[in-house]
Formats: structure tokens, C-alpha cells, sequence
């Protein structure tokens, strides 16, 4: 079935990097723009970053820009989030979606995965 | 960037009765080429991951239960569960996907009464 799984979360300190993997099945990956989507305990849903299907376009929120990278591996079906300089309002529960459609990243979310978890602390 | 406000924060509504969830976006999200409003409504329970419900502002997902349905267009939309079930307990996000960045509204909890 179609399914998307994260991993790679953890306690890291303020100010160091962590990697969160998304690895994907069930469908054809190189096909599909893929997003981060992150969530602080207890509040709403932020966007995070896309990337496209073919790895040439990506965009990332404010909030996240010129510290989080965001990467793919067609070869391997895999969407990664490289995070430096990571800071205490970063701590939440990292998804990464899949868009309704192909043809574009720009659309709503029918696949997510079950998240992980980032807490970043001192 | 497209702000989205949701109200209210929250309701209590009894089993069997009507819940009503508004969103309204700062500019609308109305893509005049092809009539279609970039709207998307999402359902989130406690411990899990949101679960897309509508999309394009009217368009029920596959497998969501006909009891879901939004309406609306511009900048107004509303979700409405028609008969409230104890399952329906959760969070619901609406989403506009009509320009980047993508933003959520904040989340409207709905409770049983």
C-alpha cells in the first residue's frame, strides 16, 4: 500500500544538526513533489519545504530558510531534511506528504506519514 | 503570505446534531482559469496524522464519509459534519494550496457535547 516513513528524529541540543529520512512505497516516487510538514506539541500544522519531482525546484518557509535542506534520492525512494543551527522553536513532530497529484507540488495532502519527533533542548 | 483563520477554536456539539467550522483566507484563493478554489479540509485525531477530507474546497475524498462537506469559494469556506459522530471527535485544519508558502489555518477542536 501506499505508505511514507519517517525517521531520524531525536533530543539534539540548540544550535546542532539532525537528518530526518521519509522513506517512501507504493507508489512512483519520482513522480510526486514532496513536502515537510511540521507540528509543535499541542499547536497547529506548518509547512516546512517541497521539493520537486525531479529535484530541480524547492522552496522552504521563512522560518526555516538557510538552515534546513531538503533532498531526494529517486534511486532509493527517499525525501531527506537536513536541519543546522537548529533552535528550541524547532522542537515538533516532523511529517513529510505527498500531494493529490503529480502534475504539480501545489495541491493538498492525501498521504502522510506518522511523523517524528524533534526536540530540540538544552 | 495567505493568512487562514479558522473559527471558532472550538465547539461542543451533541450526537446527531449539525457542527459548522468556517476559514476564511486573506485573499482569495479562487484560480480563475480553471474555477477551482485551492481549499483543502483535514481532520486530525489525537496521536495521529491529519487525514485529508476534502479537497478543492467541495471535493469529498475517497472513503470520507458523505456526512463531511464543504462549501464556499473566494475567501469563505465552511466544513460542515452534518449528523456529529463519536468518531468525529478531533482537530480540523483547513489548508490553501494556492500559493507557496502553504499555510493552515489553526485548528478548530470539535467535541462531544
Amino acid at each position: 500500500q501506499v505508505q511514507l516513513v519517517e525517521s531520524g528524529g531525536g533530543v539534539v541540543q540548540p544550535g546542532r544538526s539532525l537528518r530526518l529520512s521519509c522513506a517512501a512505497s507504493g507508489f512512483t516516487f519520482s513522480n510526486y513533489g514532496m513536502h515537510w510538514v511540521r507540528q509543535a506539541p499541542g499547536k497547529g500544522l506548518e509547512w516546512v519545504a517541497v521539493k520537486s519531482y525531479d529535484g530541480r525546484n524547492e522552496e522552504y518557509a521563512d522560518s526555516v530558510k538557510g538552515r534546513f535542506t531538503i533532498s531526494r534520492d529517486n534511486s532509493k525512494n527517499t525525501l531527506d531534511l537536513q536541519m543546522n543551527s537548529l533552535r528550541v522553536e524547532d522542537t515538533a513532530v516532523y511529517y513529510c506528504a505527498r500531494p493529490h497529484y503529480s502534475d504539480s507540488y501545489m495541491y493538498a495532502f492525501d498521504i502522510w506519514g506518522q511523523g517524528t519527533m524533534v526536540i530540540v533542548s538544552s | 503570505d495567505i493568512v487562514m483563520t479558522q473559527s471558532p477554536d472550538s465547539l461542543a456539539v451533541s450526537l446527531g446534531e449539525r457542527a459548522t467550522i468556517n476559514c476564511k483566507s486573506s485573499q482569495s484563493v479562487l484560480y480563475r482559469s480553471n474555477n477551482k478554489n485551492y481549499l483543502a479540509w483535514y481532520q486530525q485525531k489525537s496521536g495521529q496524522p491529519p487525514k485529508l477530507l476534502i479537497h478543492w474546497a467541495s471535493t469529498r475524498e475517497s472513503g470520507v464519509p458523505d456526512r463531511f462537506s464543504g462549501s464556499g469559494s473566494g475567501t469563505d469556506f465552511t466544513l460542515t459534519i452534518s449528523s456529529l459522530q463519536a468518531e468525529d471527535v478531533a482537530v480540523y485544519y483547513c489548508q490553501q494550496y494556492y500559493s507557496s508558502p502553504l499555510t493552515f489555518g489553526g485548528g478548530t477542536k470539535v467535541e462531544i457535547k
